[in-house]
């Protein structure tokens, strides 16, 4: 299986701030990597896919990049709204692995 | 409007077995491919299952002889077969629609069904 590891577990930022998460691919996932938010209570929600296209409707604050192993999340300019947990998720193989999140905390 | 509504979920005993219910509306669950992923009180994300379009089945290690995906084309609704349930099964079920564009992705999600598996 396709392990993925992402850094920070959690992080403290401020309104303003820009914030970047990394994930890393246990072996090469070419693109296939995708990013979720998700809010206490709620689904998660599809922000980026195929390392670096925006989901419809998504801030463009969010951004990603990243390729083979190496994958980052950038959220350019935090927003109170921004503070979340997010995921980041392969599907280069068909058992889907998630990372185990990183949870953005208010500073 | 694309939506998923979960249903089913609830407390049972260890051993004991459920079937989770996602009902789909705005499109159609037989073309493109669903998946079941799950999430235990304060813990991360974790794929459960998938079914393709074509039918093809495919399970996490953990819950692999245990759980069976399946849908009804004609209630345009996916299901989980839940046997032999464990403590450790005790999560939030999300239903989740596939989309395959460049690379796969999950681009709509119900709001989950939590089960709940005690003694």
């Amino acid at each position: 299986d396709i392990q993925m590891t992402q850094s920070p577990s959690s992080l403290s930022a401020s309104v303003g701030d820009r914030v970047t998460i990394t994930c890393r691919a246990s072996q090469s996932i070419s693109t296939y990597l995708n990013w979720y938010q998700q809010k206490p209570g709620k689904a998660p929600k599809l922000l980026i896919y195929a390392a670096s296209s925006l989901q419809s409707g998504v801030p463009s604050r969010f951004s990603g990049s990243g390729s083979g192993t190496d994958f980052t999340l950038t959220i350019s300019s935090l927003q109170p709204e921004d503070f979340a947990a997010y995921y980041c998720q392969q599907t280069y193989s068909i058992l889907g692995m998630f990372g185990q999140g990183t949870k953005v905390e208010i500073k | 409007e694309v939506q998923l509504v979960e249903t089913g979920g609830g407390l049972i005993q260890p051993g004991g077995s459920l079937r989770l219910s996602c009902a789909a509306s705005g499109f159609t669950v037989s073309s493109n491919y669903m998946t079941w992923v799950r999430q235990a009180p304060g813990k991360g994300l974790e794929w459960v299952s998938v079914i393709y379009s074509g039918g093809s089945t495919y399970y996490a290690d953990a819950v692999k002889g245990r759980f069976t995906i399946s849908r009804d084309n004609s209630k345009n609704t996916l299901y989980l077969q839940m046997n032999s349930l464990r403590a450790e099964d005790t999560a939030v079920y999300y239903c989740a629609r596939g989309l395959v564009g460049a690379t796969p992705f999950l681009d709509y999600w119900g709001q989950g069904t939590l089960v709940t598996v005690s003694s």
